[in-house]
C-alpha cells in the first residue's frame, strides 16, 4: 500500500551546518509531495511542495527535488539555524483523492 | 482568529467520560479533516468532510463520532475511550477534496490523554 519512510531522529547538528533529511515514498500514480513541519506546541505547517517528476519545491532555505525513478523526495538545507529545530513530516497525496500519507516525522535539534 | 483553531489545547479525561473537541477554520475551506498524532507513528487519517458531508471514515472506532454543522465547523465527540486513544488530535481544512497539491492548513491540534 502507499506508504512513506524517513529517516529516524533525532538529527543533531550544530548552527550553519548542512541538513539532509531523507525521505522516500511508495505510491500509485503520480503523488504530490510535501514537506511539512511543527514547531513545539504548533499544529504542522507546510515547508514545500511539488507536485510533478523533477519539480523543486523551496522556502526558508530549504529545497527538496521531486525524484520519480528513486521516488525520492530528500529535504536540504545549507545551513540550519537554531530556530529550525522541530519535526519534519515528508507526506504524499494522489491526484484523484486529497487523502495525505505521512511519514513517522524526523526530530531536528539545531545547537547554537 | 485566523487560519485553524482548536480547543480545548488540552485535555484530560476518565474512560467514562462523554467530551468534544471542536475545530474552527476562517479561511472560507469546505474540506474538513481530523487527524491522529501519536507518538512514533504516522499521522493516521480519522475523518473527511467536503461540504459538511463525510467521504471518508478511516475504520475508526464508533467510541469517536465526528460532527460538521456547516463547512467552517467540525466537531470530535468522544465517549467511553480507552488509554490508548490518549494522542494530539489534529483538524485540518482545504479548498476541495481533490486536485493536484492542495495545500491542507493544520490548527495547533488537541493533546488529550484519558486515564
Amino acid at each position: 500500500g502507499d506508504s512513506v519512510t524517513q529517516m529516524e531522529g533525532p538529527v543533531t547538528l550544530s548552527e550553519e551546518a548542512f541538513l539532509t533529511i531523507n525521505c522516500t515514498y511508495t505510491a500509485t500514480g503520480y503523488p504530490s509531495l510535501f514537506w511539512y513541519v511543527q514547531y513545539p506546541g504548533e499544529g504542522l505547517q507546510l515547508l514545500l511542495k511539488a507536485t510533478k517528476a523533477d519539480d523543486k519545491g523551496s522556502n526558508k532555505g530549504f529545497e527538496a527535488t521531486y525524484r520519480k525513478e528513486t521516488t525520492s523526495f530528500h529535504l536540504e538545507k545549507g545551513s540550519v539555524q537554531v530556530s529550525d529545530s522541530a519535526v519534519y513530516f515528508c507526506a504524499h497525496m494522489n491526484t484523484g483523492f486529497q487523502k495525505l500519507v505521512f511519514g513517522t516525522g524526523t526530530r531536528l535539534l539545531v545547537s547554537p | 482568529e485566523t487560519g485553524v483553531t482548536q480547543t480545548p489545547r488540552h485535555l484530560v479525561m476518565g474512560m467514562t467520560n462523554k467530551k468534544s473537541l471542536k475545530c474552527e477554520q476562517h479561511l472560507g475551506h469546505n474540506a474538513m479533516y481530523w487527524y491522529k498524532q501519536s507518538a512514533k507513528k504516522p499521522l493516521e487519517l480519522m475523518f473527511v468532510y467536503s461540504l459538511e458531508e463525510r467521504v471518508e471514515n478511516n475504520s475508526v472506532p464508533s467510541r469517536f463520532s465526528p460532527e460538521c454543522p456547516n463547512s467552517s465547523h467540525l466537531f470530535l465527540h468522544l465517549h467511553t475511550l480507552q488509554p490508548e486513544d490518549s494522542a494530539l488530535y489534529l483538524c485540518a481544512s482545504s479548498q476541495g477534496v481533490a486536485g493536484v497539491g492542495n495545500e491542507q492548513f493544520f490548527g495547533p491540534g488537541t493533546r488529550l490523554t484519558v486515564l
